[in-house]
């Protein structure tokens, strides 16, 4: 079955840094993959949506790169500031033999020291 | 334009009782997700739902468990004889389209239910 991978491990970073997220897939082919960010007691918030034919995506500091060879994509924030610190989350979906409702991955906290 | 909506923002019941989870979409979306979130995991999918139809409740177990999104009305999350663990955050998400193409989603603040 498809399984998706985020690295479980806090990422701290000193602020103005840039941050480098990952996230890993294996067993799947999605045809988009999506970035959210969520904060404690709250829900996820869309940030960048990226498609299975395009290969990178920004968005003011964020970016975001979709390598379907290596099955991964990284997230970065540039300049990083305390107020990024949150978890991110991918997901993705929307091909055949995998769900169409995006799969979530566990995330990944990011914490940007001043 | 509010956001998603639900409540209760929190939750708690006894085992046996049953828990009645509700959700407001953003206006004008018709699509509607549900997903549980246990500490140290990610979400998970339960259920999606469009106005009146369940399209896809395969994340959902099959017993105590049930969803609806009426006509009128905001979409229910129902769990029956509750059980500790059952204990989670439970998200609402809503979208203007069929997630699967990409459609972003919009989640609410989510529920957290406590059994005891």
């Amino acid at each position: 079955s498809q399984k998706i991978e985020q690295n479980s491990e806090a990422l701290n970073i000193q602020e103005g840094k840039t941050a480098t997220l990952t996230c890993n897939y294996t067993n799947y082919s999605p045809a988009y993959l999506q970035w959210y960010r969520q904060d404690p007691g709250r829900g996820p918030v869309f940030l960048l949506l990226i498609r299975e034919n395009e290969k990178e995506k920004r968005k003011e500091r964020l970016k975001v790169t979709f390598d379907t060879t290596l099955k991964q994509s990284l997230f970065h924030i540039t300049a990083s500031q305390p107020a990024d610190s949150a978890t991110y989350l991918c997901a993705m979906g929307g091909s055949s033999g995998g769900s169409y409702i995006p799969t979530f991955g566990r995330g990944t906290s990011l914490i940007v020291h001043p | 334009n509010a956001g998603v909506m639900q409540n209760p923002r929190h939750l708690v019941r006894r085992r046996g009782q049953e828990a009645r989870l509700r959700c407001s979409p953003m206006k004008g979306h018709s699509h509607v997700y549900w997903y549980r979130q246990l500490p140290e995991e990610g979400l998970k999918f339960m259920v999606y739902l469009q106005k009146e139809n369940i399209i896809d409740e395969s994340g959902m177990p099959k017993e105590r468990f049930s969803a609806e999104f009426p006509k009128e009305g905001p979409s229910i999350l129902r769990i029956q004889q509750v059980v500790r663990g059952d204990s989670a955050a439970y998200f609402c998400a809503s979208s203007p389209g069929v997630a699967g193409e990409g459609n972003e989603q919009f989640f609410g603040p989510g529920t957290r239910l406590t059994v005891l």
